[in-house]
């Protein structure tokens, strides 16, 4: 059950766009469409942005999105805003029938 | 509103065990699977283990596997996380969350409850 793996950090200009990556093995990530992020701003409490790799749940900006080949799943984040900066968590449904997280990636907003 | 409170953490001993409780409100508890996913200070998420609806399918961690037992209580709306054997790499925030849909998303948290294993 290795954590999944997350570029520790990404950084873009606010109304551009960034993309980060995460990746897993065929027993997560390639074996299941059950990619979830998750957005957590320090002391606050981690908010579900996408599921089923490219699903946003109701009240999530479009300006999130999903996306997946093979075993590496990635989110996109467009037109940056000042309060998109935060960690960025992926996670996968595996093999074993338990959930890993990746290991977290932080978005600067410059 | 949904509402998920976690309770009982604190300071503990290396050795011990501590039960966390998570009281949830505004949706039909039983009908949802249920989490404890926690996270070290200054460190990432790491998920703990799942209960499906009636209790009758759960998994863990390997890392904490045969420590750690899930449970809930559908009539009382809450669930449960006991922890014994408790190392110092426990130390974190533990967080409560409801499952969307078969583990593909976790689309509710409590606020989270901090357990220190410290002598």
């Amino acid at each position: 059950q290795s954590a999944l793996t997350q570029p520790a950090s990404v950084s873009g200009s606010p109304g551009q766009s960034i993309t980060m990556s995460c990746t897993g093995t065929s027993g997560d990530v390639g074996g299941y469409n059950f990619v979830s992020w998750y957005q957590h701003h320090p002391g606050k409490v981690p908010k579900l942005m996408i599921y089923d790799v490219t699903i946003r749940p109701s009240g999530v900006s479009n300006r999130f999105s999903g996306s997946k080949s093979g075993n590496t799943a990635s989110l996109t984040v467009s037109g940056l805003q000042a309060e998109d900066e935060a960690d960025y968590y992926c996670s996968s449904y595996t093999s074993y029938s338990t959930v890993v997280f990746g290991g977290g990636t932080k978005l600067t907003v410059l | 509103e949904v509402q998920l409170v976690e309770s009982g953490g604190g300071l503990v001993q290396p050795g011990g065990s501590l039960r966390l409780s998570c009281a949830v409100s505004g949706f039909t508890f039983s009908s949802y699977w249920m989490h404890w996913v926690r996270q070290v200070p200054g460190k990432g998420l790491e998920w703990v283990s799942r209960i499906k609806t009636d209790g009758t399918q759960i998994t863990y961690a390997d890392s904490v596997k045969g420590r750690f037992t899930i449970s809930r209580d559908n009539v009382k709306g809450t669930l449960y996380l006991q922890m014994s054997s408790l190392r110092a790499e426990d130390t974190a925030v533990y967080y409560c969350a409801r499952d969307l849909i078969s583990s593909r998303g976790l689309d509710k948290w409590g606020q989270g409850t901090l357990v220190t294993v410290s002598s």
